[in-house]
């Protein structure tokens, strides 16, 4: 069974400061990531893709992977009270060349003024 | 990235019928894709909508109960059909773009009574 592992949360983090949201997979041959934001009531927004391993900067966003440990993380900086939302993490499972995302269950963050 | 409608955005539907969710793409697009997102939970890939062939559906997921149509590029139709509570959900569409991103629609909300 292909699995993407991210903690529920809630994750608390104050306005300001930086949220760290990490997610885990089982396939050892994924070969891309992405980070969605969803609010409550809308539909997944696609916010960050990494392929490589090392860090990927956004903006404030910066998406960082880790292919040996697999192990994906996102870092919010200076977080704001908009940020609050679910954060999922997906994955790319398919065989090569065929696009099958699987998703974690997401990581609620709450950034509070 | 591309701009993508659903229609109808939610329904409330009686237990034994079936509804058609239609998916409208402003751009041709090779992949098209059907997920749910049932009440609290994460997304789960129930088929690959495919051009001019029959769709590939995931593993709990058969065609007799979610029939789907691809006549072309730019749209799509996902049938749920004989409907049950249990099938409660949001219906969500995306495409893929790019090296394996996926953008998705607006969710069609669906509560079956």
């Amino acid at each position: 069974q292909k699995e993407v592992e991210q903690n529920s949360g809630p994750l608390s983090v104050p306005e300001g400061a930086i949220a760290s949201l990490n997610c885990t997979y089982s396939d050892r041959g994924s070969q891309s990531f992405f980070w969605y934001r969803q609010y409550s009531g809308k539909s997944p927004e696609l916010i960050m893709s990494i392929y490589s391993n090392g860090d990927k900067e956004d903006g404030r966003f910066t998406a960082q992977l880790n292919k040996a440990s697999q192990y994906v993380s996102l870092l919010i900086r200076d977080s704001q009270p908009s940020d609050s939302a679910t954060y999922l993490c997906a994955v790319n499972m398919g065989p090569s060349g065929y696009n099958k995302l699987i998703f974690g269950a997401g990581t609620r963050l709450a950034v509070h003024p | 990235s591309a701009v993508i409608s659903q229609k109808p955005s939610r329904d409330i539907c009686q237990r034994g019928t079936s509804l058609t969710i239609q998916c409208q793409v402003d751009s041709q697009v090779t992949m098209m894709f059907w997920y749910r997102q049932q009440p609290g939970q994460s997304l789960t890939l129930i088929a690959t909508a495919n051009q001019g062939s029959e769709a590939t559906y995931e593993s709990g997921f058969v065609i007799d109960k979610f029939p789907i149509s691809r006549p072309n590029l730019t749209f799509s139709t996902l049938t749920v059909s004989n409907m049950s509570p249990e099938d409660s959900s949001i219906y969500l569409c995306s495409v893929g773009q790019g090296p394996n991103e996926q953008f998705f629609g607006p969710g069609t909300r669906l509560t079956v009574l």
